[in-house]
């Protein structure tokens, strides 16, 4: 049963124009989440984060928003540019599990393209 | 660099051979963290170090499978009798206060 969820394998945006990636939890005790984005043949890479206490968190371009209710996060990228097509990951830790610190368990990936 | 360094880079091997590969975290963090990758999947957990004490191991991880750190620095994870379906990429990440950052990973693949 997958706890962590990301529905669209990919995504395709003209430069310019905002991303918006989607992530879908099942479990309400997860209390952190985080975005990776991956280049083929390299390690994730962080980009941004978010605790259950907060719904928005912002960094430059990148916005992630927290909706807990619905247990939905999203991360938006404005504006989007080529050097941002990647797999995005979707990550949260379990509370029961050393909280912020556990361990971290992801969802499969969107495949970002933006296109000039 | 201070980033977190995995070694090697790539491994081919004969089915039935052991493997061993190693991380090097960043070094004010006490835990590490081992992950697999495969095509089309995100990374799965495997294994949890906080300093040299291994808290939570993935039930992925069989018998097969054995992860050190000894004296809370580097970790070592090895895979006896590989077979076919461990190919993937082994990530190892460490993480002190929130993020976790990962290395560049270990390609394994076994013919």
């Amino acid at each position: 049963d997958q706890q962590v969820k990301q529905n669209s394998p990919s995504l395709s945006v003209q430069e310019g124009r905002i991303s918006i990636l989607n992530c879908d939890y099942t479990n309400s005790m997860f209390d952190y989440f985080l975005w990776y984005k991956k280049y083929p043949a390299e390690g994730p890479t962080f980009l941004i984060s978010i605790s259950s206490i907060k719904d928005k968190n912002e960094d430059g371009r990148f916005t992630v928003f927290l909706n807990k209710s619905a247990k939905h996060l999203s991360l938006h990228i404005v504006p989007s540019q080529p050097g941002d097509s990647a797999v995005y990951f979707c990550a949260a830790s379990l509370a029961s599990y050393g909280g912020s610190q556990g361990n971290l368990i992801f969802g499969k990936g969107t495949k970002l393209s933006v296109k000039p | 660099d201070t980033g977190v360094s995995q070694d090697p880079r790539h491994k081919i091997t004969k089915r039935g051979q052991n493997v061993t590969f190693r991380c090097d975290p960043i070094s004010e963090h006490n835990r590490l963290y081992w992950y697999r990758q495969t095509l089309g999947q995100g990374p799965e957990f495997l294994t949890y170090f906080q300093n040299e004490a291994q808290l939570e191991k993935s039930r992925l991880l069989s018998d097969r499978f054995s992860a050190e750190r000894p004296k809370g620095s580097f970790s070592t994870l090895e895979i006896q009798r590989t077979e076919q379906g461990d190919s993937a990429m082994y990530l190892c990440a460490s993480r002190r206060d929130s993020e976790a950052f990962f290395g560049q990973g270990t390609r394994l693949t076994v013919v």
